[in-house]
């Protein structure tokens, strides 16, 4: 099956500090990629829609200026955490979504990084 | 409002014994249903995918059903071992690709 790689797997910063979650999906072309945040024994929350080219689309209560989305190729995605604080802790996971011939369009999930903001 | 409901929150089984997730969605209009398995501290995988118009889909010891006119979908799993401890997720797939993910079920399976 189709496999998504993130980079870090995980990571420890200081309060104030940036940090930038890399995701790639590494079979196949993902025009978009999708990132979510997961908080401790809940789902799966989405953040933002990345479209390889253009702008990406934040859901509702999602700074976009704190959460910055490239996806400057069709196989690479990254996530930036700006400024981050110990409300950021969370565990980041990205997914990549691989047109199928029947359209049913399958979403591949990346390992997830955890982040950890001191 | 998209809602996916989940039940049980969590399940303590034998190993080698049966179980059954259940889903009940109301997301419109509807595209297709997922069941995934979390591990603790990964990502989800995917297990079945199933569109309108499919009943039952099999993955190994993994059995997924869907009723599209009761909007429920179960996911059964068949003898089951120590590795499948894992959260169940239950995500239906509204067109135009957003996904509506339930709060999981909780496995523990214990020798």
């Amino acid at each position: 099956g189709a496999v998504v790689s993130q980079h870090p797997s995980w990571v420890i910063c200081k309060s104030g500090t940036s940090v930038k979650i890399e995701c790639r999906s590494l079979d196949f072309q993902a025009t978009t990629m999708f990132w979510y945040r997961q908080f401790p024994k809940q789902s799966l929350m989405l953040m933002a829609t990345s479209n390889e080219g253009s702008k990406a689309t934040y859901e509702q209560g999602v700074e976009k200026d704190k959460f910055l989305i490239n996806h400057a190729s069709l196989t690479l995605s990254t996530l930036t955490v700006t400024s981050a604080h110990p409300e950021d802790s969370s565990f980041y996971i990205c997914s990549a979504q691989e047109p199928t011939t029947r359209g049913t369009d399958t979403q591949y999930f990346g390992p997830g990084t955890r982040l950890t903001v001191l | 409002k998209n809602q996916v409901e989940q039940s049980p929150q969590s399940l303590i089984i034998l190993e080698g014994k049966n179980c059954t997730l259940q889903c009940n969605y109301t997301v419109s209009p509807f595209s297709n249903l997922r069941w995934y398995k979390q591990d603790t501290g990964r990502g989800p995988v995917s297990l079945t995918i199933m569109t309108f118009s499919e009943n039952t889909k099999s993955n190994g010891r993994y059995t997924a059903t869907l009723d599209a006119d009761t909007k429920q979908s179960s996911l059964h799993i068949t003898a089951s071992q120590l590795s499948d401890s894992a959260s169940y997720i239950c995500v239906v797939s509204v067109h135009g690709n957003k996904l509506v993910f339930g709060a999981g079920t909780i496995l523990r399976v214990k020798s």
